[in-house]
């Protein structure tokens, strides 16, 4: 089975752009989470989305948002980038459930905000 | 005061040397992960546990609920071990939170 694939893989951007990041789940996984990484704030939960809705989402503001497609792929979107939006952010599929079963992890995108 | 706290956060090891990672939560859980990341971003899940104890091959990971403390042990660790090693947990909302990691180096 083909893994968890995220593009695009690297992105440079300016203060005030959009930026759209793209996660394809392993196949027949329906549960995908996206996470943010950066250096001083480690790893923090974006969102999670089963079945096309947000199950669960995490403390950041109304500029992340995200979406999930019937196919189980997801999108997720920053708005008004900041340069402290800069961070490796990472998408992570499961059969079910994110917080209960084994995730798998994409590569991520790292994205730079300028 | 973060809700996940790892230790130690850096640990150099000689290749052989059996190596714990600590990680105690103050939230009431419903899951704990321990994950690899190596350089370069890629994160493996390594093990998602409720209670008791869980092997893999050199890896071995136990969860003490009562006393909200995990542990992530390496048996003869070897170089290629090295990684930074994160501790996770979902609270009963399905919350995820993260531990700031422990940066392992194991020396041939």
């Amino acid at each position: 089975k083909a893994g968890v694939t995220q593009t695009p893989r690297y992105l440079i951007k300016t203060r005030g752009q959009q930026v759209t990041l793209s996660c394809s789940p392993i196949s027949g996984h329906r549960s995908v989470s996206w996470y943010q990484q950066t250096p001083g704030q480690g790893l923090q939960f974006l969102f999670e989305y089963f079945s096309e809705t947000q199950r669960n989402k995490g403390n950041f503001p109304g500029r992340f948002s995200g979406r999930q497609f019937s196919n189980s792929r997801s999108e997720m979107n920053v708005s008004t980038l900041e340069l402290g939006d800069s961070a490796l952010y990472l998408c992570a599929s499961s059969l079910r459930d994110a917080g209960q079963e084994t995730q798998y992890f994409g590569p991520g995108t790292r994205l730079l905000v300028l | 005061k973060n809700e996940v706290e790892q230790s130690p956060q850096n640990l150099t090891a000689q290749e052989g040397e059996f190596i714990t990672i600590n990680c105690s939560y103050s939230v009431g859980i419903s899951a704990l992960h321990w994950l690899q990341q190596h350089p370069g971003g890629g994160i493996v899940s390594l093990f998602m546990l409720s209670s008791g104890k869980k092997k893999h091959g050199r890896l071995i990971a136990t969860i003490n609920i009562q006393e909200k403390h995990s542990s992530l042990h390496i048996t003869a660790s070897h170089p290629r071990d090295s990684a930074v090693y994160i501790c996770a947990v979902t609270n009963t909302g399905n919350q995820f939170y993260f531990g700031t990691g422990t940066s392992l180096t194991v020396i041939p």
